[in-house]
This record gives structure tokens, sequence and C-alpha cells, in this order.
């Protein structure tokens, strides 16, 4: 069964850092980009960035970069997103996305999704 | 960033009933649209990806339609387990963009 499993909430303070884990099992890690989204509360989703496991690329929106940081440890097929300078608008549910496309740097639907983390950003 | 935009917002629809989901694009996305169903505490699950075609396994009753700028999803014969948030979103340029979703209640 094809899936991504991801770690448990946080609750962080503004200014402090967030390291989500997203663990995939089923298929061949490095055949997929995975892409982080996010759903912040009362917000639509916004995309935070891709990784090829393969290659080690990554791309981040101009919006989160220097931010976001995507990183991938291969041999345990497992992708993490790590999200500094926490404000309180960045609460909100954190997902890892495998693309459709095994082609990388593709931009295509997102067909498997890990079942997301709340991160909650408080003082 | 191409817009995305769905209506309504919420549709009121009878189990055994048609729901038609509209979602329009700021700019062209070709083919390039996907729709999800989200449930309450759940995570999105794709439904119709390149603006027609069925993700695996996903019943008959879904269909989307359109191009370019316009694009419909159509559930036929509404069942329980139906009534949900559904979004599209643009696979067509950098960033990929969601639309606000609708929310398809019980009428």
């Amino acid at each position: 069964q094809v899936q991504l499993v991801q770690s448990g909430a946080e609750v962080k303070k503004p200014g402090a850092s967030v390291k989500v884990s997203c663990k995939a099992s089923g298929y061949t890690f490095s055949t997929y980009d995975i892409n982080w989204v996010r759903q912040a509360t009362g917000q639509g989703f916004e995309w935070l960035g891709w990784m090829n496991p393969n290659s080690g690329n990554a791309y981040y929106p101009r919006k989160f970069k220097g931010r976001v940081t995507i990183s991938m440890n291969t041999s345990i097929s497992t992708a993490f997103m790590e999200l500094s300078s926490l404000r309180p608008d960045d609460t909100g549910v954190y997902y890892c996305v495998r693309v459709r496309s095994v082609v990388e740097a593709a931009l295509d639907a997102f067909d498997i999704w890990g079942q997301g983390t709340m991160v909650s950003v408080s003082s | 960033e191409i817009v995305m935009t769905q209506s309504p917002a919420t549709l009121s629809v009878s189990p055994g009933e048609r729901a038609t989901l509209s979602c329009r694009a700021s700019q062209s996305v070709s083919s390039n649209l996907a729709w999800y169903q989200q449930k309450p505490g759940q995570a999105p699950r794709l439904l119709i990806y390149g603006a027609s075609t069925r993700a695996t396994g996903l019943p008959a009753r879904f269909s989307g339609s359109g191009s370019g700028t316009e694009f419909t999803l159509t559930i036929t014969s509404l069942q329980s387990e139906d009534f949900a948030l559904y979004y599209c979103q643009q696979s067509h340029k950098w960033p990929p963009t969601f639309g606000q979703g609708t929310k398809v209640e019980i009428k």
C-alpha cells in the first residue's frame, strides 16, 4: 500500500523552528518528487516547495525562500520540511504530497498525501 | 500566480441528485487541472487529473470536464460518502495553486 506517514502535532513559540518528517512506503522513494503543502487555519492551500530524492534538487516559492528547507534521507525513505522564524499565521496543517509524474520537477497532480501534521504557533 | 476561483462556496444537494461544481482559472491552464475531495480531519484525496481523467478506483459517478479557464466537476446520484469539501488545483504553471473549495452539503 502506497502511503506517506507524517510525524505528530507540534506546538511552537513565535520565532522558533519546526521540522516535520514524512516516511514513504509501498513504492520506490527515489522515483517521485515530494512536495510540501500547507493549509493554514482559515486559509486555503499554499505550496511550500519540492525536492527530488534522487538528485537532491529543490525549489521553493519566493514567499518561503529562506524560511523553508526540505531535506531527505533516502536510506530510510523519509523527507523532512523545516520552517523557521515561525509566526502565529504559520499555524495550520502541513502535508507532504507525492507528485503523480515520475519526471523530476514535473508540475502535476498530487496523487498521494500524508495524513497531515498540525503545527500550532502561539506565545 | 494563477488564481483559481471555485463556485459556489456551498452547494446543498439531496442524496441521489446531481451536483455540479465550477472552477475558473485567472489564465489558461490548458487541461492541467485536478480535483480533490477532503473530508473533516482527513487529507485531500485525488479524484480527477488532466481535467477529466479519473484517479484509480474512483466511481464513474464522478466526472470532470473543461479546458482553458473553465472547469466542471460533476457528481451524478450523490451518495452519503460524497458530502465533503472539493478543491480544484492547477498544475500548469509554478506555483501550483488551489481554489478555495466548494462544500457539498446535504439538503
